[in-house]
């Protein structure tokens, strides 16, 4: 099946400081989400972005397809911020999402 | 309205005991899902319901997992002969239709302790 990386796993920043995190697969896909997931356990949709540009206030995000990555551009973090960020693809039957294993995010005040 | 809900949200039970896990999903989505995930990982998909019936199941590790949505509403996840292995946190999320572009909204999940 597809397989999902993201890197970093984990990182630490000082609050107003910006991030990108990365996403990689490893077969096409025509759909990719991120999801943040808080302290305490709750996942939210940020993105759903397949292919281009998308920004939501201060984050943003870019999928390229044909290079089979996408990034989560994070700026002026704040403290709720903190959290695992998940990127997630179809799997090859594209009825379910397979999910890489995070970059869990600290952001000092 | 109303987001996913999942009951209980705490669940510890001994090892062989039978457990159920219930999911409200948002009213009118037609599909749902179960993931789970172990301690410092992503969640892992289970099932997929589209309506009443179990669209994929190829996620359930092994036959002790079983889950029913027989109204096409509430899911119950339910677990035979548990084994310490199954401790996790159980996930449910719904969408509206199922398709590719849906948006995935999450439940808060059920965390399973097995002693």
């Amino acid at each position: 099946g597809i397989q999902v990386e993201q890197s970093p796993p984990d990182l630490i920043l000082q609050e107003g400081a910006n991030s990108t995190l990365r996403c990689n697969f490893s077969d096409s896909v025509n759909n990719l989400q991120w999801f943040h997931q808080n302290p305490w356990g709750q996942l939210i949709n940020l993105f759903y972005i397949p292919s281009g540009t998308k920004q939501n206030g201060r984050l943003s995000a870019t999928t390229v397809a044909t290079e089979r990555y996408s990034l989560l551009y994070i700026s002026s973090s704040q403290t709720t911020d903190s959290g695992v960020y998940f990127c997630a693809v179809p799997d090859n039957y594209g009825q379910n999402f397979v999910f890489g294993p995070g970059t869990r995010l600290s952001v000092l005040p | 309205g109303a987001g996913v809900s999942q009951t209980p949200s705490n669940k510890v039970t001994e090892k062989g005991k039978y457990v159920e896990l219930r999911c409200d999903p948002i009213s009118g989505h037609t599909a749902l899902y179960w993931y789970r995930q172990s301690l410092g990982q992503g969640p892992e998909f289970l099932i997929y319901f589209q309506g009443t019936g179990a669209a994929d199941d190829s996620g359930l590790p092994n036959d002790r997992f079983f889950a029913v949505r027989p109204e096409g509403s509430v899911s119950t996840l339910k677990i035979q002969r548990t084994e310490r292995g199954d401790s996790a946190v159980y996930l449910c999320a719904s969408s509206l239709t199922g398709a590719f572009t849906d948006t995935q909204y999450f439940g808060p999940g059920t965390r399973l302790t097995v002693l």
